[in-house]
């Protein structure tokens, strides 16, 4: 069975600096891995989707790396600002029915 | 495009009574799924369907029904509500199987008393 785990669960950091969020799975035989943003309350905003082939995805200050073969990924944040706070999942597609397996989350706060 | 569509925001239900989640998309994407989200945790699968008249069971799925007649719509069906259910519960389609993204609704938050 596929697990997903997200580390730190809980994440402070001043403005501007860049952070790193890791999500790691314990079964490499996936087809894909999608990072997706929560704000409280809402639902879930797609940021970056990298197909199993690929070791990297680009947008704007955030960039995903994917290396399968030691079941990690990590989510790379430049220049923080107070509007990326918010809470970061990672979720693994085994390509069964394109159905997702969840991480529980990293809450990110940026302070002014 | 509204994207994907979910009502009721909110519903407080007593114990034992029954209600359908609705969820809609006008993507015209095949892939449809429901998920709960309970606090702290991340998301789990209850139902997907691949298209119309196709559903089958995710990780949790007892308790709750499915129906997929068309392609546009995959209501959910919680009968006898337990307090179990307290939740928030998450709508998302999918083109197909291919390199593509699955989109979320906004959620139906469900509280069972």
């Amino acid at each position: 069975k596929q697990e997903v785990t997200q580390i730190p669960a809980a994440l402070s950091v001043p403005e501007g600096e860049n952070l790193v969020l890791n999500c790691s799975f314990t079964d490499s035989a996936i087809y894909n891995l999608q990072w997706f943003r929560q704000d409280p309350g809402k639902g879930l905003t797609s940021l970056l989707l990298i197909q199993s082939s690929q070791r990297e995805q680009t947008s704007g200050r955030l960039n995903a790396s994917l290396d399968k073969s030691s079941g990690r990924s990590t989510l790379y944040i430049a220049a923080s600002q107070p509007g990326d706070s918010a809470t970061y999942l990672c979720a693994v597609d085994t390509g069964t029915a394109s159905k997702l397996t969840f991480g529980t989350g990293t809450r990110l706060q940026v302070t002014l | 495009n509204a994207g994907v569509t979910q009502t009721p925001k909110f519903r407080i239900l007593k114990i034992g009574q029954s209600m359908t989640l609705q969820c809609a998309q006008d993507m015209n994407h095949n892939y449809m799924y429901w998920y709960r989200q309970d606090p702290g945790m991340g998301l789990k699968l209850i139902y997907y369907s691949v298209g119309a008249g196709i559903t089958d069971k995710g990780e949790v799925p007892n308790g709750y029904n499915v129906s997929r007649s068309t392609t546009e719509d995959f209501p959910l069906r919680l009968e006898l509500a337990a307090p179990s259910q307290t939740s928030v519960y998450f709508c998302a389609s999918r083109r197909d199987s291919s390199y593509n993204e699955q989109f979320f609704g906004p959620g139906t938050r469900l509280t069972v008393l």
